[in-house]
């Protein structure tokens, strides 16, 4: 069964900092999605990324993916408190999506 | 039509009585799929149908579990004889056959077994 393990599991950063979150896949996929969920709340798209070598960037946030090395990284730049929420990677094969365990991210003022 | 709508948002349930849950997805998809989500997890794959045709199920769906799409619109997820262990946030998500533009969500059904 196709395995996405994401770390750390936990992240508490200061804001104005940088971190990256990373997601390590275990089966060949060039189809890669990054979510952000809210405590309570379903999974809003942050990023798709359909190709080996893909960047793509919004505000603050950047996502990459390597399908050679089957790791994706979610960078986060001079974090703010409103990036507080849970993030998932999710790797497509077949027709469904396996998700990481997600990661907890908390933006401390 | 600005999303995927997830019909109840919660639902509370003694264990052993049968639940149903519905979701309207983007009117445009054809594609739709069912996931669970646990406390602390990400979701697990259920079910997934593409237009009417219910193509592929998780070890996960027991029998106690069946999902319909009828007219290749609206979908039902039920449980019947539920259990403790059905607890979760059960969601639903649809997208083109095209999938570039990804998959959308719905907000959910919140499930709890007493």
């Amino acid at each position: 069964e196709l395995k996405v393990e994401q770390n750390p599991l936990f992240l508490s950063m200061q804001e104005g900092k940088n971190y990256t979150i990373y997601c390590n896949y275990s089966t060949t996929s060039d189809r890669l999605y990054w979510y952000r969920q809210d405590p309570g709340k379903s999974l809003e798209s942050l990023f798709v990324l359909l190709s080996n070598g893909a960047v793509k960037q919004e505000g603050r946030l950047m996502a990459s993916l390597d399908t050679k090395a089957r790791l994706s990284t979610l960078h986060i730049t001079a974090a703010v408190h409103d990036l507080s929420a849970t993030y998932f990677c999710a790797v497509e094969a077949g027709n469904q999506f396996y998700f990481g365990t997600g990661t907890s991210l908390t933006v401390i003022p | 039509d600005t999303g995927v709508s997830q019909n109840p948002r919660h639902k509370i349930t003694k264990r052993g009585q049968n639940v149903t849950f519905r979701c309207d997805p983007i009117s445009e998809h054809n594609r739709l799929y069912w996931y669970r989500q646990t406390l602390g997890q990400g979701p697990e794959f259920l079910t997934y149908f593409q237009n009417e045709a219910q193509l592929e199920k998780s070890r996960l769906l027991s029998d106690r579990f069946s999902a319909e799409r009828p007219k290749g619109s609206f979908s039902t997820l039920e449980i019947q004889r539920t259990e403790q262990g059905d607890s979760a946030m059960y969601l639903c998500a649809s997208s083109l056959m095209e999938r570039n533009y990804g998959y959308t969500f719905g907000s959910g059904t919140r499930l709890t077994v007493v």
